[in-house]
């Protein structure tokens, strides 16, 4: 079975700085997608950014990005230019291809405040 | 884009009271639907994957006979909280896919208080 880690509970990043948000993952499926979903106070499940491992490159949404190293199995988020809306819990996610796998498994999600 | 509707967004009732919790995809045809369930600062539970016409399918530790699901068409699913108690207080969120298997689409979850 898959596992998704997220070991920071929470970060707090200035207003228009950047900040970085740790994923890892373990799993023995060669392909795959990875999602990271934010969720706001409202609590809606708002997907941010979703990756496909057997893409090399890098997915990108705006200010939103990622650093996938597949052979690490590591899946960060890079948030440029923060905003106060950014204010969240962020969730990382696994999903595989096919049977058992072929269901979201979530990280324990972090935090992330974003001061003015 | 694809939208799932939630209903209701907020229910307060009493202990013994069962609730029922719809799930509406929009403008798309949910081949299969997602049941969680998460706890305040905690991740998101499945609790249960249901596929239209057939029978759900828990995830280990879930009471099929408190949380029942139905999926009778390919736009709603719901999910009942039978003989509710304090303890099933919590967010229940749902999500949809269709034929294309990903990006799952979210409801914007309910918010059950069992007093």
């Amino acid at each position: 079975a898959q596992t998704v880690t997220q070991s920071q509970p929470e970060m707090s990043v200035q207003e228009a700085e950047t900040v970085t948000l740790s994923c890892t993952y373990d799993t023995s499926e060669n392909n795959y997608y990875l999602f990271w979903y934010k969720q706001p106070p409202s609590r809606q499940m708002i997907l941010v950014i979703r990756q496909e491992a057997y893409k090399q490159q890098n997915a990108t949404e705006n200010r939103f990005s990622v650093n996938f190293q597949k052979a690490a199995k590591s899946f960060s988020l890079k948030i440029s230019d923060s905003q106060l809306g950014d204010t969240a819990m962020y969730f990382c996610a696994f999903l595989g291809y096919t049977g058992a796998n072929s269901k979201l498994t979530f990280g324990k999600g972090i935090t992330l405040s974003v001061r003015p | 884009g694809a939208v799932v509707s939630q209903h209701p967004s907020r229910v307060i009732c009493k202990s013994g009271t069962s609730v029922k919790i719809e799930c509406r995809s929009l403008d798309f045809q949910a081949t299969t639907m997602f049941w969680y369930r998460q706890f305040p600062k905690q991740s998101l539970m499945l609790m249960a994957t249901s596929n239209e016409g057939s029978k759900a399918t828990y995830e280990q530790g879930v009471e099929k006979d408190k949380f029942l699901i139905n999926h009778a068409s390919l736009t709603l699913s719901t999910l009942t909280v039978t003989s509710a108690h304090p303890e099933d207080s919590s967010f229940y969120i749902c999500s949809a896919i269709d034929y294309r298997n990903q990006p799952q689409h979210f409801g914007d979850g309910t918010r059950l208080s069992i007093l």
